[in-house]
């Protein structure tokens, strides 16, 4: 079974559209981590937020804003006013602390924004 | 500057020859860790190790083999390439955090094709 599913394989939206990536993980661990990651058409990976299992607090980074919802098992992350610089690929990952850090990305979703 | 390296970013080989992508990282970190990349399948870790000397097992381990005799590398071995290993490879590190860990620092990549 997947750890971590992104639902949504591929997103287009018109610049300064919202959109919310989703991501709903699994996990029978109470300590871990969830983390979103950028993967520009360049190719690099580029780290955006980190969360612990103890921190619900929704969290906003500029255009960027978490939502994170135990009782969902969900860590959804929205883009206000999206720009063409956003398009990218989008990773959602689980690290379980108690079983030794091993590491569970999703499958991604490819965001579009049309100028 | 603080950066994960691989070596080389590019290679074509054949199937059964051994080769080695090597991966060194500049941060005093204590993890690190080898994915795979694969159309529609996200990033898959292959092996993680939380420090010197100690390696594990990612979802997908088969066919590869790591060491961890230095702090600072952590070389990814494919002693019998075949061609279902042709992907893209990344290296990453990580500092602990007690159990828990920062982000993940990504490589720039290696792209693998066995022929």
């Amino acid at each position: 079974a997947q750890k971590v599913t992104q639902a949504q394989t591929e997103i287009s939206v018109v610049e300064k559209e919202d959109v919310t990536l989703d991501c709903v993980y699994e996990t029978r661990d109470t300590t871990y981590y969830l983390f979103w990651y950028k993967q520009p058409p360049s190719g690099e990976l580029v780290f955006l937020i980190r969360r612990n299992s103890f921190d619900e607090q929704n969290e906003i980074s500029g255009r960027y804003s978490w939502n994170f919802q135990k009782s969902t098992s969900s860590f959804n992350f929205t883009i206000t006013a999206s720009q063409v610089v956003d398009s990218a690929v989008y990773f959602c990952a689980l690290s379980e602390v108690n079983t030794g850090n091993q590491f569970y990305f999703g499958t991604g979703t490819s965001l579009t924004v049309i100028p | 500057e603080a950066q994960v390296t691989q070596n080389p970013r590019y290679l074509i080989t054949v199937t059964g020859k051994k080769l080695t992508v090597t991966c060194s990282q500049n941060m005093n970190h204590e993890y690190m860790s080898w994915y795979r990349q694969d159309p529609g399948l996200g990033l898959r870790q292959i092996y993680y190790s939380m420090n010197v000397e100690v390696t594990d097992k990612g979802d997908v381990p088969e066919g590869y083999k790591v060491s961890r005799k230095e702090k600072r590398n952590f070389p990814l071995i494919l002693e019998s390439p075949s061609p279902n290993q042709t992907s893209l490879y990344f290296c990453a590190s990580s500092l602990s955090l007690g159990l828990a860990l920062s982000e993940q620092f990504f490589g720039p990549g290696t792209r693998l094709t066995v022929l």
